[in-house]
């Protein structure tokens, strides 16, 4: 079965410094990898994807994320956090074989301090 | 170009009775599929509709069923409702089932279940 682990349910960084938000999977097939933010009252805004190709993935509004395979993870970064990055940031899986069931994590709030 | 439309916004039930839930797919997309976010959590599969039939369902009693109209739009419909039942229900649409991984979505009804 997959699932996904997001170390840390709020991460609080100041306006200006890196945001990492950390994310693991657990899959037996190659995954397909996703970044989603949501703010407050609003549905889920699709940041960034990896399913194959370049490991380093980009994402709007300067959000990346790298796939480490090795590793099992695929963490999200910015170098410079601003205020309006604030929200609910949710990582999530699918099989690359099965790809229309998405298996979130639990969610990580990112608060940006000025 | 109109995204993924839900309604209604919010919706305040009792303990037992029946609710429908509909949404709109993105313009262009075939495929609908359901997810529930309680509070605090991140969304849990609950069904995906494509050609008018359920392809995928998740973890859910049958208590949850929905449909499809030739028009792509979706129904979720909960019978017998529980507290439990109380929350935000996501839709998302994608386009065909080769990119169902690729998943936009609405901005949810919120339910309330007293």
């Amino acid at each position: 079965a997959q699932s996904v682990t997001q170390l840390g349910s709020h991460v609080s960084v100041s306006e200006g410094a890196l945001v990492l938000l950390r994310c693991n999977y657990s899959s037996s097939v190659p995954p397909y990898l996703f970044w989603y933010v949501q703010y407050p009252n609003q549905g889920l805004q699709l940041l960034l994807k990896y399913t194959t190709g370049a490991t380093l993935v980009k994402g709007i509004n300067g959000f990346e994320a790298e796939f480490k395979k090795s590793e099992t993870s695929f963490h999200l970064t910015k170098p410079s956090a601003h205020m309006s990055d604030a929200a609910e940031y949710f990582c999530a899986v699918t099989r690359s074989s099965n790809t229309g069931k998405l298996i979130f994590g639990q969610g990580t709030t990112l608060q940006v301090k000025p | 170009d109109a995204g993924v439309t839900q309604s209604p916004t919010h919706l305040i039930k009792t303990r037992g009775q029946q609710v429908t839930l509909r949404c709109s797919p993105k313009s262009g997309h075939d495929t609908v599929s359901w997810y529930q976010q309680a509070l605090g959590q991140g969304p849990q599969f609950i069904f995906q509709y494509y050609e008018e039939e359920e392809r995928q369902r998740g973890n859910f009693p049958d208590r949850f069923s929905g449909h499809q109209f030739p028009n792509y739009s979706s129904e979720l419909n909960v019978n017998a409702l529980l507290l439990g039942d109380s929350a935000l229900y996501l839709c998302a649409s994608s386009r065909g089932r080769a990119q169902a991984y690729e998943q936009y979505f609405g901005p949810g009804t919120r339910l309330t279940v007293t």
